[in-house]
């Protein structure tokens, strides 16, 4: 297996831009995290999915913020407008339903907001 | 609110100097507590889950053990190569408030062997 796919990984874009990050989950697995790291803050859920609904956001920091799972194998997560404190590692992962958290990782966004 | 507290923040050890990671937690009833490796530039990886006090889980030079609050990863032995961020993470059980079941994680111990 491929594990997870992220992508791309590095993104610089300018204060306001519209910033989308993919990620592609290993397939059969149920669960679906997005996941931001900073060195303040640490690893931080932002929200997660479960057979691609959407079952708690309450970790995505603003409006600004949004992400879908539109099938089993495609999630999106979407700043729009960007800003510079936005800049961080974004990280996707999945997990199956009975070790949910045995998770694993993808390699992670880069994402540097100027 | 779930709470996870990792010490030290840093440690330095030379090759073959054994040493242990401290993870305290404060969590509303334990489902679980993980253990995850993360290199530089990478996602974090999976090591090991322990559900109840007593439990003991090992992993070549790795074996993490759980208390009632807290969880230790004694390195045994190590070498250059288990030279990484640990990080460790909380599970709570299904509040009625909620539901919500998702991983607290700790801000981890950076842990560097030298030769």
């Amino acid at each position: 297996d491929a594990g997870v796919i992220q992508s791309p990984r590095h993104e610089v874009t300018e204060m306001g831009q519209e910033v989308t990050l993919r990620c592609k989950p290993i397939s059969g697995h149920d669960y679906l995290f997005w996941y931001r790291q900073t060195m303040m803050r640490g690893l931080e859920l932002l929200i997660y999915f479960n057979n691609n609904v959407p079952i708690d956001d309450s970790g995505m920091p603003e409006d600004r913020f949004s992400a879908k799972m539109p099938n089993a194998s495609f999630s999106t997560l979407k700043i729009q407008p960007s800003e510079p404190r936005d800049s961080a590692v974004y990280f996707c992962a999945s997990s199956r339903l009975k070790q949910r958290g045995e998770q694993y990782f993808g390699p992670g966004t880069r994402l540097t907001v100027t | 609110e779930d709470q996870v507290t990792q010490s030290p923040e840093a440690l330095r050890l030379q090759e073959g100097e054994s040493s242990s990671l401290n993870c305290s937690y404060t969590v509303s009833g334990l489902r679980g507590l993980f253990w995850y490796r993360q290199d530089p530039g990478k996602g974090p990886e999976f090591l090991f889950t322990l559900y109840s006090a007593g439990e003991e889980k090992e992993k070549e030079r790795l074996k993490a053990t759980l208390t009632k609050k807290e969880s230790f990863l004694h390195i045994t032995a190590p070498k250059p190569e288990d030279s990484a961020t640990y990080l460790c993470a909380v599970q709570a059980a299904r509040t009625m408030d909620t539901g919500r079941r998702a991983l607290t994680f700790g801000s981890g111990t950076r842990l560097q062997v030298q030769p």
